[in-house]
């Protein structure tokens, strides 16, 4: 069965950091581009960061450009997210994402930005 | 960055009934556009991709149409388990991929 499972996230006050874990299995992970969507509480889908099959090439959302980096280990079927800075406004469940269409989601690992 | 307008915000239909549901881009999007099913607690399913094209394992009383800058997403005959929040998303002109602010169908 194709899956991906987040975890990391958690409980964080304003400018602290946190890493997200992205777990893939049942396909080759290789293969594929990768996303990471978020979803505040009540509110629409957000895509936050794209990476290549490769990770070579890599994009962000203006609203996390400078204090958010994605990256991928190919040999351990794993995404992340690397978060510094955050703010109360990135309060989300941060969801990772297979491809441009969307054809697989995790469900999420929530982040909550608090003092 | 394209903006996806999603109408209406909210739909309340009663089961058989037919659902049409709106997605208005603010420039051409070509035919790159997908729609999306979230039901409470879950996670986005895929429904139409390339904006008429139903993906696997979707009923058929789902379609959609549409190219350019509108496009529609019909579901024939509702089912109770429709009951959900409905997405677009274009991935013609990116970064950054964008969603549509998302239409809410409720089921009577």
């Amino acid at each position: 069965e194709m899956q991906l499972v987040e975890s990391g996230g958690g409980m964080v006050q304003p400018g602290g950091s946190l890493r997200l874990s992205c777990a893939a299995s049942g396909f080759t992970f290789r293969s594929y581009e990768m996303n990471w969507v978020r979803q505040a509480p009540g509110k629409g889908l957000e895509w936050v960061s794209y990476i290549s099959s490769d990770g070579t090439t890599k994009y962000y959302a203006d609203s996390v450009k400078g204090r958010f980096t994605v990256s991928r280990d190919n040999t351990k079927n794993s995404l992340f997210l690397q978060m510094t800075s955050l703010r109360a406004d990135d309060t989300a469940v941060y969801s990772c994402a297979r491809g441009n269409t969307v054809r697989l989601w995790g469900l999420g690992t929530p982040v909550a930005v608090s003092s | 960055e394209i903006v996806l307008t999603q109408s209406p915000d909210t739909l309340s239909l009663s089961p058989g009934e037919r659902a049409t549901l709106s997605c208005r881009a603010s420039q051409s999007v070509y035919t790159s556009l997908a729609w999306y099913q979230q039901r409470p607690g879950q996670a986005p399913r895929l429904l139409i991709h390339d904006a008429s094209n139903r993906a696997t394992g979707i009923p058929a009383r789902f379609s959609g149409s549409g190219s350019g800058t509108d496009f529609t997403l019909t579901i024939s005959s509702l089912e109770p388990e429709d009951s959900a929040v409905y997405y677009c998303q274009q991935r013609y002109n990116w970064p950054p991929i964008t969603f549509g602010q998302g239409t809410r169908l409720e089921i009577k």
